[in-house]
């Protein structure tokens, strides 16, 4: 089984604070890979960032960064310096290889709102 | 460059109609997934196919079927429409599912 869990349904920040969204998974595989995707109200997604579950390093995109904690199964998403842009739904989602090759599989989604 | 298509983007359905939601992508992508969109339910996986030629289901298969017609298209099939699927159900597609996914804009569908 493959499962994504975002326990946080809201969370707020000030502009040009930090924010960090949680993201629980438990998956059997050893090959996976995760990602943090953006909806803003458009309903357009957008790939936030990727990690591949082989590499330790923690991925970064300019003010995006995650903490990718394997043992934990744990892959949270910090956003620095927030901006007014940034207000949107968040999800994380895991990508099978092995067995359960092709499945995507999304969280609930965080709402972020970022407050001027 | 269209990307990943949908259609229709809106549609009401009376309960026991039958419809079927098209989407075709134009990037060569091998797999592709079907999704509904619920409040406080993020997205679910409905279908998806990993490559062309196979299909399986994901974690809310039921009352729904679908077709990877080739390796552009893969459609999802409503045989007879319940209340319980309105939702907003998103298309996607990716070259490999490790590489980045791509959306259609969706199709707001109603069933009453």
């Amino acid at each position: 089984a493959q499962t994504v869990t975002q326990s946080q349904p809201e969370m707020s920040v000030q502009e040009a604070e930090t924010v960090t969204l949680s993201c629980t998974y438990d998956t059997s595989e050893s090959d996976y890979y995760l990602f943090w995707y953006k909806q803003p109200p458009s309903r357009q997604m957008i790939l936030v960032i990727r990690q591949e579950a082989y590499k330790q390093q923690n991925a970064t995109e300019n003010r995006f960064s995650v903490n990718f904690q394997k043992a934990a199964k744990s892959f949270s998403l910090k956003i620095s310096d927030s901006q007014l842009g940034d207000a949107a739904m968040y999800f994380c989602a895991s990508f099978a290889g092995g067995t359960s090759y092709g499945k995507l599989t999304f969280g609930q989604g965080t709402i972020l709102t970022v407050h001027p | 460059n269209a990307g990943v298509t949908q259609t229709p983007k809106f549609q009401v359905l009376k309960t026991g109609q039958s419809m079927t939601l098209q989407c075709a992508q134009d990037m060569n992508h091998n797999s592709m997934y079907w999704y509904r969109q619920d409040p406080g339910m993020g997205l679910r996986l409905i279908y998806y196919s990993a490559s062309e030629g196979t299909t399986d289901k994901g974690e809310v298969p039921n009352g729904y079927n679908v077709s990877r017609l080739n390796k552009r298209e893969f459609s999802l099939r409503l045989e007879s429409a319940a209340p319980s699927q309105t939702s907003v159900y998103f298309c996607a597609s990716s070259l490999k599912g490790r590489t980045e996914a791509f959306f259609g804009q969706g199709t707001r569908l109603t069933v009453v």
